[in-house]
C-alpha cells in the first residue's frame, strides 16, 4: 500500500519567515495530494491540494509543489503568522472513478513565534 | 452547522465494554470514511462507504470493529470488547465523488478512552 513520509516533525520559525514541509510517497499511482491543518483539539481542515497533472498551486501565502518523478511534494508558507501555528499533515491518494482513501504523513508541528 | 458532525465527542469506557459512535456527513456527500488518530500521528484509514456499501476495510479494523451506513446517510462505528489499545480519536470524514477529486471534510472526532 501507499506510504507517506513527512519531514520535519517539528518546525519553529519567526513571524514573517517562510516555512517548508516536505513529503514523499511510495505509490506512483497516487495522483491527489491534499494538505490539512489541525489546530490543537480541532478537526483537520483542508488548506490546499494538488493533482498530479499540475506541478505547482498557490493560494495567497500557501503554495504546494509536486515532483512526480521523485515522488515528493512540499508545502510552502510565506510570511508566517502566529495563527499559522498548528500541526500540518500531508496525504496522498489514488483518485479515480472508484474510491480514493487518504494515506497521511505523521504530521509537522509548526510553531510561529511573534 | 452544515459540516460533518460526530457523537459523542468524548467517551470513557472500561476495558471489555462495547461502544458505538455516530457520524453524520455533509448531507449531499455520498462517500463516508472512518479514520483513527493517535497522539502524534496522522489519521489512519479504517473503512470507507460509498452510499450504503462498505467498499474497503483496513487491516487495522479487527473483527471487534464493525461499521454500518444503513441508509447511505449517517454511519455508526461499533467497537466490541474494547481494549486499552483502542484509545484514540476516531474521525469521520465525508466527500462528494465528482471529477475524481477527493476533498474530504472531517468531523470533530470522538475521543475514546479505555480504562
Amino acid at each position: 500500500g501507499e506510504n507517506v513520509e513527512q519531514h520535519p516533525s517539528t518546525l519553529s520559525v519567526q513571524e514573517g519567515d517562510s516555512a517548508v514541509i516536505k513529503c514523499t510517497y511510495s505509490d506512483s499511482a497516487s495522483n491527489y495530494f491534499p494538505w490539512y491543518k489541525q489546530e490543537l483539539g480541532k478537526r483537520p481542515q483542508l488548506i490546499i491540494d494538488i493533482r498530479s497533472n499540475v506541478g505547482e498551486k498557490k493560494d495567497q501565502r500557501i503554495a504546494v509543489t509536486l515532483n512526480k518523478t521523485a515522488k515528493h511534494f512540499s508545502l510552502h508558507i510565506t510570511e508566517t503568522q502566529p495563527e499559522d501555528s498548528a500541526v500540518y499533515f500531508c496525504a496522498a491518494s489514488i483518485g479515480n472513478s472508484g474510491y480514493s482513501t487518504l494515506t497521511f504523513g505523521k504530521g509537522t508541528m509548526l510553531l510561529v513565534s511573534p | 452547522d452544515t459540516g460533518v458532525s460526530q457523537d459523542p465527542r468524548h467517551k470513557i469506557t472500561k476495558r471489555g465494554q462495547n461502544v458505538t459512535f455516530r457520524c453524520d456527513p455533509i448531507s449531499e456527500h455520498n462517500r463516508l470514511y472512518w479514520y483513527r488518530q493517535t497522539l502524534g500521528q496522522g489519521p489512519e484509514f479504517l473503512t470507507y462507504f460509498q452510499n450504503e456499501a462498505q467498499l474497503e476495510k483496513s487491516r487495522l479494523l479487527s473483527d471487534r470493529f464493525s461499521a454500518e451506513r444503513p441508509k447511505g446517510s449517517f454511519s455508526t462505528l461499533e467497537i466490541q470488547r474494547t481494549e486499552q489499545g483502542d484509545s484514540a480519536m476516531y474521525l469521520c470524514a465525508s466527500s462528494l465523488s465528482s471529477g475524481g477529486r477527493n476533498e474530504q471534510f472531517f468531523g470533530p472526532g470522538t475521543r475514546l478512552t479505555v480504562l
